[in-house]
């Protein structure tokens, strides 16, 4: 089955460190996003990319890096600029380029710093 | 970028019909409709979209007047397992596939 694979599913950080969050696809989707959820809230988006080897910063994407060096694969790295990283973080590709395409979403990563 | 508005929370019984509506003013012309449901601690589940009139399909049925200015998602006789997030979005038209999420409505459905 096709999908997104978001892992790890719970991942405890140290103050100053940086941690990386894995995302991969396999429905040959051409855009992916991170977004960022705290409890309460909608998703906020960190950054997305439309095509391998580039990307775009979203709203909220001080503290954060990723990089798309395979068209299935958006890791992001939670920096120690990252001031207050505890949140779940959602991964999610569509097929196009525009909002018009549904998102399918990974089961997510809840990141705690300890 | 089109912002959505919908109720914060709805209440609602087992068999009943939920109707939860959503406000896009500022929608454009080529931005589609589309619903999301979101369970704790897990991604959103695409619902529904629709560009207007009306969308059904085994889940639920989505209702868009002439106007496009608002959305009615639809769900027919809930059950427990549908007490969820739901979550309007509207696409921006500026080809960046961003899907701006509001809060949604939590929907809490009861024995």
């Amino acid at each position: 089955d096709g999908g997104i694979t978001q892992s790890p599913k719970y991942l405890f950080r140290k103050e100053g460190q940086n941690v990386t969050l894995s995302c991969e696809q396999n429905l040959n989707h051409d855009a992916m996003y991170w977004y960022r959820q705290d409890p309460g809230q909608g998703l906020r988006l960190i950054y997305y990319s439309q095509i391998v080897n580039d990307f775009q910063k979203g709203d909220i994407a001080e503290g954060y890096s990723v990089s798309r060096e395979k068209k299935e694969s958006f890791p992001l790295t939670v920096t120690s600029a990252q001031k207050n990283p505890t949140a779940f973080y959602l991964c999610a590709s569509t097929a196009g380029t525009t909002a018009n395409y549904g998102y399918t979403f990974g089961s997510g990563t809840r990141l705690t710093v300890v | 970028l089109a912002k959505t508005t919908q109720p914060i929370s709805m209440d609602s019984y087992e068999g009943q019909e939920v109707n939860i509506t959503c406000s896009h003013n500022n929608i454009a012309t080529n931005d589609y409709i589309t619903w999301y449901q979101q369970f704790p601690s897990q991604g959103p589940r695409f619902i529904i979209q629709g560009y207007k009139t009306k969308v059904t399909n085994e889940v639920a049925s989505l209702f868009i007047p002439a106007d496009r200015k608002s959305s009615t998602l639809s769900l027919p006789r809930v059950s427990l397992s549908d007490t969820a997030v739901y979550y309007c979005l509207v696409g921006d038209n500026g080809n960046t596939g961003k899907l701006i999420f509001g809060q949604g409505t939590t929907l809490q459905v009861k024995p």
